[in-house]
């Protein structure tokens, strides 16, 4: 199985910092890596698919990138709306199709 | 507008059993992969099974394996979850999805049915 591993487990940041998130995979996963928000109570949103691409209705501000191992989502300019829990998960090789164990970010 | 709509969560003693079901709309069932993931309280996300548009192939996480069944039934565009001896590790929320393709991703949840197995 492939592994997934996140960092940080979690940051404090203020509205309007940029935010960088990184995920690794235990094995190249080319481009098949994608980014989730959860949010207390809620079911996850998706963010961003293979690796980079913008689900549609997702705000300019989320951008991803990496391949093979080593990917990052970055948030460009922090809103109070994205104080939430970040995944990635990976769609490279399954079963299982394993989840990051996520990134809380709270409001510094 | 997709929608995915579980149901069948309860409490149930541990050994006990529990189906769960999810009944979607808004776009043609029976195109697509469905998966159910699983979140236990206070942790991370977890996929647990996934099932063909046909149902001709049916993954498992293997925590599940010989215990839980995935199943469908387009005609009434329809996911099911048969979970038997069910554990104490087993208890959280459980999201029917759609999709689970390789090099595919989730785009639509459901909100989402509690299990809690316990005494």
């Amino acid at each position: 199985d492939i592994q997934m591993t996140q960092s940080p487990s979690s940051l404090s940041a203020s509205v309007g910092d940029r935010v960088t998130i990184t995920c690794r995979a235990s094995q190249s996963i080319s481009r098949n890596l994608n980014w989730y928000q959860q949010k207390p109570g809620k079911a996850p949103n998706l963010l961003i698919y293979t690796a980079s691409s913008l689900q549609s209705g997702v705000p300019s501000r989320f951008s991803g990138s990496g391949s093979g191992t080593d990917f990052t989502l970055t948030i460009s300019s922090l809103q109070p709306d994205d104080f939430a829990t970040y995944y990635c998960q990976q769609s490279y090789s399954a079963p299982p199709f394993t989840f990051g164990p996520g990134t809380k970010v709270d409001i510094k | 507008e997709v929608q995915l709509v579980e149901s069948g969560g309860d409490l149930v003693q541990p050994g006990g059993s529990l189906r769960l079901s999810c009944v979607a709309s808004g776009f043609t069932f029976s195109n697509y992969w469905m998966t159910w993931v699983r979140q236990a309280p206070g942790k991370g996300l977890e996929w647990v099974a996934n099932i063909k548009q046909d149902g001709s192939e049916k993954y498992y996480v293997n925590s599940v394996k010989g215990r839980f069944t995935i199943s469908r039934d387009n005609a009434k565009n329809s996911l099911y979850m048969q979970m038997n001896s069910l554990r104490g590790e087993d208890m959280g929320v459980y999201y029917c999805v759609r999709g689970g393709s390789l090099g595919g991703y989730f785009a639509w949840w459901g909100q989402g049915t509690l299990v809690t197995v316990s005494s």
